[in-house]
């Protein structure tokens, strides 16, 4: 079995300040991680992802996460927000085992003010 | 990098119609591509896993005789949504797995805004 939570439905920052999106998972299995980002009306673009290789991860757009096993966490961070990064926030756990299956958080959606 | 395509972006159809969407991957070939759907404000929920010659697999609450799904080819997969009704209208999207390495990766598709009237 297989879980994520994303702690905070709404994350509000202000441009130029640093970004916390915060994500727990749980599973059975090594898992693959993975933060997406939708825009409105918009399909799904892959951020970044772990897949048991080096645990801080570095993606497009200046964000990272870092996988931290003890914590069973993979949060997203970025030093510095800027006004295109306003959208939702998806993470996404994957199961590295037999039956490769993805679970989505519920999503942050990730506002900016000028 | 990788690139899946669907098609169409928005329809908007009676109720009692079928709708087709088509999913493809553009640039490499997906032995196995994904069906969700997502309600305004609410997460993705996987509909069905869709193997390229072989029958879909649903999760369980999605009815399969509604929505149809076909992996025709290792670049095509179809989900045909039959006798739409108005609780039909959502965001559907669709991705492809790709597998290289060690681990996996999805690549999603713009997706499909399907009203029902």
């Amino acid at each position: 079995a297989q879980s994520v939570t994303q702690l905070d439905s709404h994350v509000s920052v202000s441009e130029g300040t640093p970004v916390l999106l915060r994500c727990n998972y749980s599973s059975s299995y090594s898992p693959s991680l993975f933060w997406y980002v939708q825009h409105p009306n918009k399909g799904l673009q892959l951020l970044l992802k772990y897949t048991s290789a080096a645990t801080l991860v570095k993606g497009i757009n200046g964000f990272e996460a870092e996988f931290k096993k003890s914590e069973t966490s993979f949060h997203l961070t970025k030093p510095s927000a800027h006004m295109s990064d306003a959208a939702e926030y998806f993470c996404v756990v994957s199961n590295s085992g037999g039956y490769q299956k993805v679970t989505f958080g519920t999503g942050t959606k990730l506002q900016v003010i000028p | 990098g990788a690139v899946v395509s669907q098609h169409p972006s928005w329809v908007i159809c009676k109720s009692g119609t079928s709708v087709k969407i088509e999913c493809r991957s553009l640039d490499f070939q997906a032995t196995t591509m994904f069906w969700y759907r997502q309600f305004p404000k609410q997460s993705l929920m996987l509909m069905a896993t869709s193997n390229e010659g072989s029958k879909a697999t649903y999760e369980q609450g999605v009815e399969k005789d509604k929505f149809l799904i076909n992996h025709a080819s290792l670049t095509l997969s179809t989900l045909t949504v039959t006798s739409a009704h108005p609780e039909d209208s959502s965001f559907y999207i669709c991705s492809a797995r790709v597998l290289a390495g060690r681990g996996e990766t999805q690549y999603f598709g713009p997706g499909t805004r399907l009203l029902v009237l």
